[in-house]
C-alpha cells in the first residue's frame, strides 16, 4: 500500500517570495505523482502530474514538481508567488501497474500569500 | 464544458435525515469515485465504481451506499445522517485507460452539515 505525507500543513509567504510545499511518499512499487489545487469553496483541479521521463514537471500557473526517487519525494515549487495561489494544494500518488486508478491523498498543504 | 456536476451544492440536514447526492459526468468515463474530504484529514475515498453496475467499498465506506445504475451517473446515499457524516464530499470519474491516460476530474463539491 503507499502513502502520502505532506510534510507542513500551513505555509505562509510573502507575495513575490519563492514557495516549496513538500510531499514524499512510501511506496514498495512504482507509482504515478500528482498535485492538485483547491481554490477557496471549489472542487480540485489537477496542477501537474509525474507519469515517467523527465524528473521535472511543469504544471499551470508557474508551478513545477520535482520527482526524486532516492528520496521518494515530490515537492512543489513556485519562484514568485502571487496573491491568487492562496489556495490548498493536496499531492496524490498512484499505483502505476495495469489497472490501477486509486489515488491515495495527503493531508493537504494550505497556502497563504501575505501582501 | 461540464466534465463533472454535483448536485446539491450544499444541505443541511437533522440527524437521522436521508439523502442522496447526484454525480453527474459527460466525458463517458468508466470509474467514478466518491470521497469526502475534512479538516486536516485529506481525501478519503468512499466507495468507487468501475462501470455500470458495479460498485466497491473505499477506505471510509460505513453510514453510505451507493448506486450506478447509468454509466454516467453515480449516486451517493445517506440512509440516517449522523453528525460524524458532516463534510464536503466530492465526485471523480476517470476513463478506463489503464497506467498514465487514466486522470480524475473532479467535481466542485457538496457541503454538507448535519446538525
Amino acid at each position: 500500500a503507499q502513502s502520502v505525507t505532506q510534510l507542513d500543513s500551513q505555509v505562509p509567504v510573502f507575495e513575490e517570495a519563492p514557495v516549496e510545499l513538500r510531499c514524499n511518499y512510501s511506496s514498495s512499487v512504482s507509482v504515478y505523482l500528482f498535485w492538485y489545487v483547491q481554490y477557496p469553496n471549489q472542487g480540485l483541479q489537477l496542477l501537474l502530474k509525474y507519469l515517467s521521463g523527465s524528473t521535472l514537471v511543469k504544471g499551470i500557473n508557474g508551478f513545477e514538481a520535482e520527482f526524486n526517487k532516492s528520496q521518494t519525494s515530490f515537492h512543489l515549487r513556485k519562484p514568485s508567488v502571487h496573491i491568487s495561489d492562496t489556495a490548498e494544494y493536496f499531492c496524490a500518488v498512484r499505483f502505476s501497474g495495469a489497472g490501477s486508478y486509486q489515488l491515495t491523498f495527503g493531508k493537504g498543504t494550505k497556502l497563504s500569500v501575505i501582501p | 464544458n461540464a466534465g463533472v456536476t454535483q448536485t446539491p451544492k450544499f444541505r443541511v440536514l437533522k440527524t437521522g435525515q436521508s439523502m442522496t447526492l447526484l454525480c453527474a459526468q459527460d466525458m463517458n468515463h468508466e470509474y467514478m469515485y466518491w470521497y469526502r474530504q475534512d479538516p486536516g484529514m485529506g481525501l478519503r475515498l468512499i466507495h468507487y465504481s468501475v462501470g455500470e453496475g458495479t460498485t466497491a467499498k473505499g477506505e471510509v465506506p460505513d453510514g453510505y451506499n451507493v448506486s450506478r445504475l447509468k454509466k454516467q451517473n453515480f449516486l451517493l446515499g445517506l440512509e440516517s445522517a449522523a453528525p460524524s457524516q458532516t463534510s464536503v464530499y466530492f465526485c471523480a470519474s476517470s476513463s478506463i485507460a489503464g497506467g498514465a491516460k487514466n486522470i480524475q476530474y473532479f467535481g466542485a463539491g457538496t457541503r454538507l452539515s448535519v446538525l
